[in-house]
C-alpha cells in the first residue's frame, strides 16, 4: 500500500502569499492518478485537481499542480481569503486508494 | 444536478454491524466511468478511503479494514450499501460517500462528495 507524507503540516500564510504544499508518496505513483482536494471546517472535501496537474470544473487558476514520480505539488499562487483550509493529496494504484495526512493553510 | 447522500444510525454500540447508505442522482450506478467510494474522517483527523465499487461490481477495500467491510449496490435503487462490522469507539467519525469518474490508464478522482453522516461508537 502507498503512503502518502504530506508537508508541512501546518502553514502559516498572510492573504496574497504564495502557498506550496507538498506530497511526497512511498513509491512511485502514476501522476493520472494523484488528485488534491480543499476541505473547510464542517465541510466535505471538494475536488481540486486530478491527474496531478489538471485543474477541476469552477477552480480558480491561482490553484495549479504539478509533480510526478514520488513528489508532488500543490501551489496557490496567491492566497485568498477563502483557501484558507485543509489540503489533502490522494492517489490510486493497484485497485487501493491512499489519502495523505493533510497540510493546513492558516492565516498568519 | 449531481447529488450524493449518506444515511445511518447515528448512534451504534460496540461490537454491533453498522450499516449505512449513499443514495445517488443525477448520474447512474450503471455508467462504465463511474463508481462510488467510501472514505471516513474521525474527528480532528484526516481522511481516511474505506471502499470502492464500480458499475461493473469491481469491488475493492481498504487493506487494515478489508476483514471487516462489504460495499453493495442497487442500481436499480440507485443506492451503495456499506457495512463495517463489529464497530469500535475508534470507528467514530464522519463517513462520506463520493462519485469516483475513472477510465483506465487516464484518470480516477472523487469529483462530487456527501456532505457526510456523523457515527458515533458508544455503549
Amino acid at each position: 500500500e502507498i503512503v502518502l507524507t504530506q508537508s508541512p503540516g501546518t502553514l502559516s500564510l498572510s492573504p496574497g502569499e504564495r502557498a506550496t504544499l507538498s506530497c511526497r508518496a512511498s513509491q512511485s505513483v502514476s501522476s493520472i492518478y494523484l488528485a488534491w482536494y480543499q476541505q473547510k471546517p464542517g465541510q466535505a472535501p471538494r475536488l481540486l485537481i486530478y491527474g496531478a496537474s489538471s485543474r477541476a470544473t469552477g477552480i480558480p487558476d491561482r490553484f495549479s499542480g504539478s509533480g510526478s514520480g514520488t513528489d508532488f505539488t500543490l501551489t496557490i499562487s496567491r492566497l485568498e481569503p477563502e483557501d484558507f483550509a485543509v489540503y489533502y493529496c490522494q492517489q490510486y494504484g493497484s485497485s487501493l486508494t491512499t489519502f495523505g495526512g493533510g497540510t493546513k493553510v492558516e492565516i498568519k | 444536478q449531481v447529488t450524493l447522500k449518506e444515511s445511518g444510525p447515528v448512534l451504534v454500540k460496540p461490537t454491533e454491524t453498522l450499516t449505512l447508505t449513499c443514495t445517488v442522482s443525477g448520474f447512474s450506478l450503471s455508467n462504465a466511468r463511474m463508481g462510488v467510494s467510501w472514505i471516513r474522517q474521525p474527528p480532528g483527523k484526516a481522511l481516511e478511503w474505506l471502499a470502492h465499487i464500480f458499475s461493473n461490481d469491481e469491488k475493492s477495500y481498504s487493506t487494515s479494514l478489508k476483514s471487516r467491510l462489504t460495499i453493495s449496490k442497487d442500481t436499480s435503487k440507485s443506492q451503495v450499501v456499506l457495512t463495517m462490522t463489529n464497530m469500535d469507539p475508534v470507528d467514530t467519525a464522519t463517513y462520506y460517500c463520493a462519485r469516483i469518474a475513472a477510465r483506465p490508464g487516464y484518470y480516477y478522482y472523487m469529483d462530487v462528495w456527501g456532505k457526510g453522516t456523523t457515527v458515533t461508537v458508544s455503549s
